[in-house]
């Protein structure tokens, strides 16, 4: 059974780092893109980019670029999300998702469960 | 960013109803299209994807349509467990944009 499990919920103060992550199980990490997507509390989803585990090719949304790093250690079948200075705009529920097939051009077949991010001071 | 308009945002059916939400993208998109419900506070579930491809698993009162700029979702038959927020989402280029979203609610 494919499954994609997030780190917990994070509650961090402006300025602060962070780093959560996503472990997939079940299928061929290496094999298959994973997507980081936000969603802002009461608002829609939105794609921030994606990252292939078997050799790091990252694409990034324009919006996220330089905002956040997307990462992944295809050892232990995790990606990672980090930010290196929070904001309290960064407030949200994060996701991963696998992407359907092995091209980086395929909808988002299993989703994480969210991981909660607030930032407040 | 090709960007990606769902229509209506909200609306309200009735359980056995027959309702369609419509996705329009600002430029061509092919097949390159994918339709997710969203429940609150779960993560998004994908229904359909390359426009028309049911998803494994999800019922076939769900159904989808249109190439280029225009698609639609259509759900024969509205049952209890379908009032959600729906969102379509291309991915032919980057970044892969998604569409508002498009809340049903019961009448």
């Amino acid at each position: 059974e494919v499954q994609l499990v997030q780190s917990g919920a994070e509650v961090k103060k402006p300025g602060e780092s962070l780093k959560i992550s996503c472990k997939g199980s079940g299928y061929s990490f290496t094999s298959y893109w994973i997507g980081w997507v936000r969603q802002m509390p009461g608002k829609g989803l939105e794609w921030m980019g994606i990252i292939y585990p078997g050799d790091s090719d990252t694409r990034y949304s324009p919006s996220f670029q330089g905002q956040v790093t997307i990462s992944a250690d295809k050892s232990i079948s995790t990606a990672y999300l980090q930010w290196s200075s929070l904001k309290a705009s960064d407030t949200a529920m994060y996701y991963c998702a696998r992407l359907g097939t092995g091209y980086s051009s395929s909808s988002l077949d299993y989703w994480g469960q969210g991981t909660l991010v607030t930032v407040s001071s | 960013a090709i960007r990606m308009t769902q229509s209506p945002s909200s609306f309200s059916a009735s359980t056995g109803d027959r309702v369609t939400i419509t996705c329009r993208a600002s430029q061509g998109i092919s097949s390159y299209l994918a339709w997710y419900q969203q429940k609150p506070g779960k993560a998004p579930k994908l229904l359909i994807y390359a426009a028309s491809t049911l998803q494994s698993g999800v019922p076939s009162r769900f159904s989808g349509s249109g190439s280029g700029t225009d698609f639609t979702l259509t759900i024969s038959c509205l049952q209890s467990e379908d009032f959600a927020t729906y969102y379509c989402q291309q991915y032919y280029s980057y970044p892969q944009t998604f569409g508002q979203g498009t809340k049903l609610e019961i009448k």
